[in-house]
Formats: C-alpha cells, sequence, structure tokens
C-alpha cells in the first residue's frame, strides 16, 4: 500500500499570501488530521477531517481552513501568511476516526513564510 | 485542557544500558496514551499505545494513572533505538493527538 503522501514537499512564500497544501491519505482511509510542527511549539493539532465534515478542530486562528473531498483527499490553505507561520505541516490518515484507528503520517510540507 | 510533559529533550545512553523515557500527563478523564517515533530521516509512527498493553521492539510502557504518566522503557538500548520519542494523548472521540515535545534519544557504542 502506497504511504500517505503530501504536495508539495517545499514552499516559499511571501508575508500575506496564501498557500494551500495537499495531502493523499492511504487508500481505504477516511480520516485525515493535519498538525504543525514548528521548534518552539513543537506539534500541534490543526484539525481532522472524516467523510468530508471536521470533526475535531485545535487552537488556531481562522486564517487556516481545510476540506476534505470525496476521494478522502484533503487540503489545509493558511491566507495571510505571516512569519511565525513558517513550519513542517503534517498530515496523518486513519482507516476511521476515533483514537483506536492508528495514524500514518505523511512526510510533510515544509513552509518558508519570508 | 490537556498537556503532555516530557521532561527531558536529549537523553544518552550507553548501548546496553537501560533506557527510560519520561511521559507525564495531565488530563482530568480517562486519555488513551501513545508513543510515537521518528527515526532519521522516517515518518512519524506509531510505536505502542497503552490500550494493547504489548512490547514493540523490546520498548514497554505503562500508564500510571495515580502519577499520571506513561514512562517508555527499554531493558537493554540498541544503536537503532537513536531516534526522537514523542508521547501523545487522546481524549477519546476523534484523532485528535496532544503531543508533549519530544526526546531525543541517543544510544552510544
Amino acid at each position: 500500500k502506497a504511504g500517505v503522501t503530501q504536495t508539495p514537499r517545499y514552499l516559499i512564500k511571501t508575508r500575506g499570501q496564501q498557500v494551500t497544501l495537499s495531502c493523499s491519505p492511504i487508500s481505504g482511509h477516511r480520516s485525515v488530521s493535519w498538525y504543525q510542527q514548528t521548534p518552539g511549539q513543537g506539534l500541534q493539532f490543526l484539525f481532522e477531517y472524516f467523510s468530508e465534515t471536521q470533526r475535531n478542530k485545535g487552537n488556531f486562528p481562522g486564517r487556516f481552513s481545510g476540506r476534505q473531498f470525496s476521494n478522502s483527499r484533503s487540503e489545509m490553505n493558511v491566507s495571510t501568511l505571516e512569519l511565525g507561520d513558517s513550519a513542517l505541516y503534517l498530515c496523518a490518515s486513519s482507516f476511521s476516526s476515533g483514537s483506536s484507528y492508528e495514524q500514518y503520517f505523511g512526510p510533510g510540507t515544509r513552509l518558508t513564510v519570508t | 485542557a490537556q498537556r503532555v510533559t516530557q521532561p527531558e529533550k536529549l537523553l544518552s545512553v550507553f548501548k546496553g544500558a537501560p533506557v527510560e523515557l519520561k511521559c507525564n500527563y495531565s488530563y482530568s478523564g480517562s486519555p488513551e496514551l501513545f508513543w510515537y517515533v521518528q527515526y532519521s530521516r522516517q515518518r512519524l509512527q506509531l510505536l505502542l499505545r497503552h490500550i494493547s498493553r504489548e512490547s514493540i521492539k523490546g520498548f514497554t510502557a505503562d500508564l500510571n494513572k495515580g502519577e499520571t504518566s506513561f514512562h517508555l522503557k527499554k531493558p537493554f538500548a540498541q544503536e537503532e533505538d537513536s531516534a526522537m520519542y514523542y508521547c501523545a494523548l487522546s481524549r477519546g472521540g476523534g484523532n485528535k493527538l496532544t503531543f508533549g515535545t519530544g526526546t531525543q534519544l541517543k544510544v552510544e557504542l
């Protein structure tokens, strides 16, 4: 089975711009979660999508949004980028929603905001 | 709010020595605890979860609700154990994980 894929792997944007990151889950997985990883704050949960519906949301401003398509692929969008948004963005997929289902992580998208 | 604390940023041990990676949590309910590992140039992956009570790659972790701890232990460290280890908590009802800041384990020869 192919693992979780994320595109692009690296991205450089300017303050004020917006960005869209993509995540393709493992085939058959219906839940996709997003995390932000920074040296200062570590790994922080952004949101989870299950069957095209947002199931959980972390404590991030409204500039961070996401969606999930019928094929379970997910995108996250960050508008009006700030320098502090520079981070590694990880997505994870699981068969279903619930802590009993193992989450499989992607390689991440490294976003640099200048 | 739930919180996970890993007090050590770096833990260095010699090969063959016992390893204990500390994890403490704060959560008023009944959490589910996990250990994730990230080897060099690899993805973050699940190592073990407290529910399964199993040993993976020689590692075990026991949930101590009285001390709100979930320390990861291995009796004899191997060189291939060198990696970043994250303790994580889930409160159920979805896939939201709260991670600790991680401990870099370095096993020296």
